[in-house]
């Protein structure tokens, strides 16, 4: 268990709709990253936030976009959902500080099936 | 731009035998390197790292030593079980890059039979 907790776990949306997905980071952690698995590939890097400023995008169009909160939860936000858009949504996050600085502690994920 | 390459699966093996998964990389700098595993229906949890050249990761009886030379990080056990049986992910994030964003390799599927 990392502490790191994400809703919902399922998601089902039609194409075109817009979809919001939650992430509550580790105690201590003020950092959160975003990330895509497509089924059987890894991980692709969406975003970053750090102190509820974006800190860092890879290559999804603008209509994937976040906020964080003053408590350090985030939101991932995607607008007018296409088919591809189906993978699991893996939060993760960490803290530029410390021992174990920039480790990123990953949610179990929410799982997105567009129709 | 940085990449990682692993061994393809699925890798099948029957309990207690060796495992070896493959992994190299390419980057711009002197990245950390990482090994993540995803158990059935679950996020990834963090194996082991490495952080700079000769360092040894190891966790759970799994050792990966980051080899500068030939640009490579591979896994290794010496007896596997059966709750072994996961997808295993090979990452890097380079030292440049101060906040630790991770880039993966596609991930290789271990299967462990009785």
């Amino acid at each position: 268990e990392t502490g790191v907790t994400q809703s919902p776990t399922h998601l089902i949306k039609t194409r075109g709709q817009q979809v919001t997905l939650r992430c509550s980071s580790q105690s201590g952690h003020n950092t959160v990253s975003w990330y895509q698995q497509a089924l059987g590939q890894g991980p692709q890097f969406i975003f970053q936030y750090y102190r509820e400023e974006e800190n860092g995008r890879g290559n999804f169009p603008p209509r994937f976009s976040g906020l964080q909160f003053p408590n350090y939860s985030s939101e991932l936000n995607v607008n007018a959902l296409e088919l591809d858009d189906s993978a699991l949504y893996l939060c993760a996050s960490s803290r530029p500080t410390g021992l174990a600085k920039n480790i990123q502690y990953f949610g179990a994920g929410t799982r997105l099936s567009v129709l | 731009g940085d990449s990682v390459t692993q061994m393809e699966g699925p890798v099948t093996l029957s309990e207690e035998a060796c495992l070896t998964i493959n992994c190299t990389y390419t980057a711009t700098g002197y990245p950390s390197l990482f090994w993540y595993v995803q158990y059935p229906g679950e996020g990834l949890q963090l194996l082991l790292k490495a952080t700079k050249a000769d360092d040894k990761g190891s966790n759970k009886g799994f050792e990966a030593t980051y080899r500068k030379e030939t640009t490579s990080f591979h896994l290794e056990k010496g007896s596997v079980q059966v709750s072994d049986s996961a997808v295993y992910f090979c990452a890097l994030s380079e030292i440049a890059d101060s906040w630790g964003k991770l880039q993966f390799g596609a991930g290789t599927q271990v299967v462990v039979t009785p």
